[in-house]
């Protein structure tokens, strides 16, 4: 089972700082990577698919990359709904789909 | 628009079963795997199964397997998590969610509770 490591547990920002969110996979996914941002009491949201595309609807101030094992989420200027808990999930070597334990992002 | 509705929580002793229904609408149920995924309170998401578009093969995470089975009804647009051999551990909130690039999640329901409690 491949196993994601995410960073930090906890990132402390305010409204208008850039974010940078990472996922460590314990073997290469390829590109084979998301992103879901998910709010108290709401279900998950897909941010970005395979790495670095961004899904219906989502704004261009989210951004992907990486590939192999190493994955950046940024979000180049807070915004206050953007404070959430983020989690990467790997489909390149499934089942199980598996999810990062999350980053939880807080205002500053 | 597409819409991911949970049905069939509740409270469970251990040892129980509980079924959940996810109905979807929206989109061509038929032609899209479906997935459930769980969070336990205060947790992070946890892949629970996965059925594809034709029903033709399931897969589960080890923590549930022999215990709960996937399942589909295109004719109702509906399918299902019979959940057995509930434990204390498989307490959480149960969310179905639609496949996007065999192994995604691009919609979800909102969520049922199950507690497992003696």
């Amino acid at each position: 089972e491949i196993v994601l490591t995410q960073s930090p547990a906890t990132l402390s920002l305010s409204p208008g700082e850039r974010a940078t969110l990472s996922c460590r996979t314990s073997q290469s996914v390829s590109s084979y990577l998301a992103w879901y941002q998910q709010k108290p009491g709401q279900a998950p949201r897909l941010l970005i698919y395979d790495a670095s595309n961004r899904a219906t609807g989502i704004p261009a101030r989210f951004s992907g990359s990486g590939s192999g094992t190493d994955f950046t989420l940024t979000i180049s200027s807070l915004e206050p709904e953007d404070f959430a808990v983020y989690y990467c999930q790997q489909r390149s070597n499934w089942p199980p789909c598996t999810f990062g334990q999350g980053t939880k992002l807080e205002i500053k | 628009q597409v819409q991911l509705v949970e049905s069939g929580g509740g409270v469970v002793q251990p040892g129980g079963s509980l079924r959940l229904s996810c109905a979807a609408s929206g989109f061509i149920f038929s032609s899209y795997g479906m997935h459930w995924v769980r969070q336990a309170p205060g947790k992070g998401l946890e892949w629970v199964a996965l059925i594809r578009s034709d029903g033709s093969k399931e897969y589960y995470a080890d923590s549930v397997k022999g215990r709960f089975i996937i399942s589909r009804d295109d004719s109702k647009n509906t399918h299902y998590l019979q959940m057995n051999s509930l434990r204390a551990e498989d307490t959480a909130v149960y969310y179905c969610a639609k496949d996007y690039r065999s192994g995604f999640c691009d919609y979800w329901g909102q969520g049922t509770l199950v507690t497992v409690s003696s």
